[in-house]
């Protein structure tokens, strides 16, 4: 089963920009979704198809997708990006939804 | 909006059947899944509806779980059956609008604990 990689935490201090990969082989011929989940709180819709910002999402909020990584990147970090984030692909040949293991951002 | 409901504390080996309540938008005109998060975990899909009917199932759910929907209450639902101390998670149920569309909705989620 086709299986996403992401590192378990990243920190960055307030303002800076994070970037999150998203390791997959060959998911550059995939479309990526990205999700945002707060504390206690329903996943979040963040980036879709790779780099589209659903309405709602600011545009510090990008996307990147190429070869086998995927990269959300958050600039000008705030406190309120402290979150975790998770990868998503859709397997055409299985029609099976695959989650990435889950990055844990700090705003130190 | 989505609103789940259904879970609860189950001994092992039990059944339990969840809903996922639609407003705003039709059940049956969307891509419709159930994601499930065990304590502390990350995500993973369960299951998934086509707006066409066809269904889909993680590994983890195929010959236990089984999707449906019932359109004239615009209700998803997920029966699980042979229920074990693994399927101890809260459950999600997320609409995507076209296949491969991204997960734009999601509901904020019911419990399922199994345990005797």
């Amino acid at each position: 089963s086709y299986v996403l990689t992401q590192p378990p935490s990243v920190s960055v201090p307030p303002g800076k920009t994070a970037r999150i990969t998203c390791g997959g082989n060959d998911i550059g011929r995939k479309s990526v979704h990205w999700y945002r989940q707060k504390p206690g709180q329903a996943p979040m819709l963040v980036i879709s198809h790779d780099g589209a910002r659903p309405s709602g999402i600011p545009e510090r909020f990008s996307g990147s997708n190429s070869g086998n990584t995927a990269t959300l990147t958050v600039s000008r970090v705030e406190a309120g990006d402290e979150a975790d984030y998770f990868c998503q692909v859709w397997d055409n040949d299985s029609h099976h939804y695959v989650f990435g293991t889950g990055t844990t951002v700090t705003v130190l | 909006q989505l609103v789940e409901s259904g879970g609860g504390l189950i001994q092992p080996g039990g059944s339990l059947r969840l809903s996922c309540a639609a407003s705003g938008f039709t059940v049956s005109s969307n891509y419709m899944s159930w994601v499930r998060q065990a304590p502390g975990k990350g995500l993973a899909w369960v299951a998934v509806m086509y707006s066409g009917g066809s269904t889909y199932y993680a590994d983890s759910a195929k010959g236990r779980f089984t999707i449906s929907r019932d359109d004239s209450k615009n209700v998803l639902y997920l029966q699980l059956n042979t229920l074990t101390a693994d399927d101890t998670a809260v459950y999600y149920c997320a609409r995507e609008p076209w296949n491969d569309g991204g997960m734009n909705v999601w509901g904020q989620g019911t419990t399922v604990t199994v345990s005797s």
